[in-house]
């Protein structure tokens, strides 16, 4: 099975402060996904990259696969304190009946 | 709003007791999943389901059972809860035939306390 371990796995920023937030993986990834869990809540749906070098945003969180397709990288521009919790990443298998297997998490913590 | 729902939230029950965690998603997904989330935030996959009257073991071993007679119904039992079963459990539906890609949406969560 896909292994995807995340660093840090845990994070405290000031406010303001920029972030970033890693995910890699044991194997070549079909497709990479990110979530955001507010404690105690489900998870939800950020982002998702399926080639190699591609990069999205939305509002001031960038996701980025390299080029290899084995890494993932979460940058937070200028955090606020609704940017904390927990950041989740998925990894798709190859075909349709593939899981979604996740990784080891990311806890950030936003200080005023 | 949500469209896929768990209940109950929060349960407290003592040993042996008979549990069921109800998940109910109105998005005519056929695809339906159950996580295990540890305190230290990994989610196991315990059970999935791909339709109607179709149910696999997910990675992770679980002494629960789910069931799937309906598209949008996928209850997962204890039969006899013990102190190890304590911990958050998440439902998730998908449709990636439609959607071209493994988006999950998940449910709020159950949080299972056995003592």
């Amino acid at each position: 099975s896909q292994e995807l371990e995340q660093s840090p796995q845990s994070l405290i920023v000031q406010e303001g402060k920029n972030l970033t937030i890693n995910c890699t993986s044991s194997k070549t990834l079909y497709g990479l996904y990110w979530y955001k869990q507010k404690y105690g809540e489900g998870l939800i749906f950020l982002m998702m990259l399926q080639k190699g070098g591609e990069e999205k945003s939305h509002e001031k969180i960038t996701a980025k696969l390299d080029e290899k397709k084995q890494q993932s990288s979460l940058h937070i521009t200028a955090s606020q304190p609704s940017h904390a919790g927990i950041y989740l990443c998925g990894a798709d298998g190859a075909g349709t009946a593939s899981k979604l297997t996740f990784g080891t998490g990311t806890r950030l913590q936003v200080t005023l | 709003e949500a469209d896929i729902y768990q209940t109950p939230r929060y349960l407290v029950i003592g040993t042996g007791k008979k549990i069921t965690l109800e998940c109910s998603q109105t998005m005519g997904h056929d695809k339906m999943y159950w996580y295990q989330q540890d305190p230290g935030m990994e989610l196991h996959l315990i059970h999935y389901s791909y339709g109607v009257n179709s149910t696999e073991k997910g990675d992770l071993s679980s002494e629960s059972t789910v069931s799937r007679i309906r598209t949008e119904h996928f209850p997962l039992t204890l039969e006899s809860a013990r102190p190890s079963h304590t911990s958050q459990y998440l439902c998730a539906s998908g449709d990636r035939e439609v959607s071209g890609a493994n988006v999950l949406t998940f449910g709020a969560g159950s949080r299972l306390t056995v003592l």
